[in-house]
């Protein structure tokens, strides 16, 4: 099984700011099989990347992925108020179970 | 519009069963294959299991394997979860999503999430 560790547990940081998410998986996620999910109080999570680069319908060009191997980030270029949620990342290169990162909270600094 | 409405939920004692439906719209639900995902209050996200688009294959996780059954009625655009010896760490929301239209697992569209709480 595939685990993810996702950091920093919480950032803070103001709209208009950058915004640098990592997810380390603890074996190499072969053909950059990760996605990201966005969730906010009450709701669903919400898919925003998948095969680590590419972005979800209607997702807008400021969020972007990256990454390969054990090594991903999630940028959000100039946060805007409707950005501020949790963060999660997921595997699905491995074999089952599909698994997720503990997740990051991005809140208003 | 993609729809999946999650119902079943409620509070039941250690031990009993219960059953959750997703009912799903807007798509062609028998041509995808879809999850159950849970999440305890506060935490983060876990996958519970998996059905083929055409209910054949059916995949869990170890922490709910052979307490849990998934299952589908393509002519009804139904999916279910019935979950037995239900214990206090099973408390979650539950939802119900849907796997892309590729073959890899990964979500597309998800529920609202039903809460599922085991308690005496």
């Amino acid at each position: 099984e595939i685990v993810l560790t996702q950091s920093p547990g919480t950032l803070s940081l103001s709209p208009g700011e950058r915004a640098t998410l990592s997810c380390r998986a603890s074996q190499s996620v072969s053909s950059s099989y990760l996605a990201w999910y966005q969730q906010k109080p009450g709701q669903a999570p919400r898919l925003l990347i998948y095969g680590a680069s590419s972005r979800a319908t209607g997702i807008p060009d400021r969020i972007s992925g990256s990454g390969s191997g054990t090594d991903f980030t999630l940028t959000i270029s100039r946060l805007e108020p409707e950005d501020f949620a949790v963060y999660y990342c997921q595997q699905y290169a491995s074999s089952l179970p599909i698994t997720f990162g503990q997740g990051t909270r991005l809140e208003i600094k | 519009q993609v729809q999946l409405v999650e119902s079943g939920g409620g509070v039941v004692q250690p031990g009993r069963s219960l059953r959750l439906s997703c009912a799903a719209s807007g798509f062609t639900f028998s041509t995808y294959g879809m999850h159950w995902v849970r999440q305890a209050p506060g935490k983060g996200l876990e996958w519970v299991a998996v059905i083929s688009f055409d209910g054949n294959n059916k995949y869990y996780a170890d922490s709910v394997k052979g307490r849990v059954t998934i299952s589908r009625d393509n002519s009804r655009n139904t999916l279910d979860l019935h979950m037995s010896s239900l214990r206090a760490e099973d408390t979650a929301v539950y939802y119900c999503a849907r796997n892309t239209e590729s073959y890899h697992y990964y979500f597309d569209y998800w529920g609202q999430g039903t809460l599922v709480t085991v308690s005496s």
